[in-house]
Formats: structure tokens, sequence, C-alpha cells
């Protein structure tokens, strides 16, 4: 891996589903693991960094882990609701310096009621 | 507290034309600054970074250039816009002392070239 990628493009899911999603980041000359949430005309906005390979991290019912030995993120939504459909974006500083802070394409997540 | 300023929000020009955005920071110092574009139907795109006064890193060749005259204030420009500049651009900042904070984001602006 070369760069962040994300998967699933997209996810549609009903109402009270749990859905997970992936984020793949080089493993070599690892700083940090950066998730974001982008709401439809508002502003991305941080939900999680991780910094440790085994992380954990929760905010309500969104949660994620981390793996850096392998490059691997997942993040997870726990009974989703329709308030969470946004594109989850994760980012990572790679190699030329901990500020270059690169984004994956994102996850585009629809819950419909 | 931090706070952002991008403007405009929404912008129309004409191919050709040129361009200027412009990011301010306030209540912090030395930050790391960012400009994004996201295309239609694309992810976020590292544009430039910029980790002090006129020091700019470009990650993209195109069109565009930025400049940071102040530590606080971040530009992106072009001479003569291409109909392929067309789209979302975001400015950010995070601290410039560590590698596990957020970045922060403005508000945007919509570009179209016509």
């Amino acid at each position: 891996i070369l760069n962040v990628e994300q998967s699933p493009q997209s996810l549609h899911v009903q109402e009270g589903d749990s859905t997970n999603f992936t984020c793949s980041f080089p493993s070599s000359n690892f700083y940090a693991l950066h998730w974001y949430r982008w709401e439809t005309a508002k502003s991305p906005e941080a939900l999680f960094v991780m910094t440790l390979n085994g992380d954990e991290k929760k905010k309500g019912r969104i949660s994620a882990t981390l793996n850096t030995k392998e490059g691997y993120s997942y993040l997870y939504i726990k009974g989703s609701q329709p308030e969470d459909s946004a594109t989850y974006l994760c980012a990572s500083p790679l190699s030329g310096g901990y500020n270059k802070l690169i984004f994956g394409a994102g996850t585009r997540l629809a819950v419909h009621p | 507290s931090q706070t952002i300023h991008q403007w405009p929000a929404t912008l129309v020009q004409p191919v050709g034309s040129p361009l200027s955005l412009e990011c301010t920071v306030e209540g912090t110092s030395n930050p790391n600054l960012y400009w994004y574009r996201q295309a239609a139907g694309r992810g976020l795109q590292l544009l430039f970074y910029s980790v002090g006064i006129g020091q700019i890193s470009s990650e993209v060749p195109q069109n565009l250039s930025a400049s940071r005259p102040q530590d606080r204030q971040f530009i992106l420009s072009s001479k003569k816009l291409l109909l392929s500049d067309s789209g979302f651009y975001l400015c950010a900042w995070s601290a410039w002392d560590s590698t596990n904070t957020e970045a922060f984001f403005g508000q945007g602006t919509r570009l179209t070239v016509v």
C-alpha cells in the first residue's frame, strides 16, 4: 500500500443496522491515523486520531481500531441512525513528513429509515 | 479558542480569469496549513501544505499556486483558471508540534469555472 485507501466506496444500510468500513495505509513510517465525518453542507470533523498499534477508540455508537503492523483501521457504527449518514474519511501522514496529511477517497454512508 | 475562516463560500469564474482564495486562522501560532480540493465524486486531494511562513510544499503539478505571507494566512491562487479547476476547496490547519492532533477545516469554497 502506497497510499491511503478506503472501502467500500459507498454503503446503504437500514436504520438499526451495524456497519463497518476499512481504511488501509502504508505500514512503514507510520505516524497517526485520523478518522473524520463529513456531513453534507458542513466541513469535515474529526472523530478519532490514533497512534498506537492496537488502539481502540469509542465515541457513542462509533468506534475504531488500529493495526499499524498490517496497515489497516476499521470504523464501526453500532445501530446506525439516519443522522449517521455522511462521508467517512480516513487520513494519515505519509512519507515526506508527519505534517503531510493524506486522505482516502472516503466511504459514503446512507442510513435509510 | 481557535477558529479558521475561509472565503468566499462560492465563486463562479470564467476560464482564463485569475483566482485568489484566502484562509486565516485565529487563536494559534505557527499552525500547519493545508489546501485540499474535492473534485466531483472524489475524495480530498492534498494540493499544498505549509509548515511556516514562506514554506510551501506542492503535491500535485497543476495550474494553482499557494502562498503564506503571514503565519496564519494561507492563499490559493491561479493566474488563469481552467475548466478542470472547478471543485470544492477546503483550507485546514493542524498544530505544528504534534502528529496526533486533528486537522480543523474551514467552511470551503465551491468554485465553478465556466
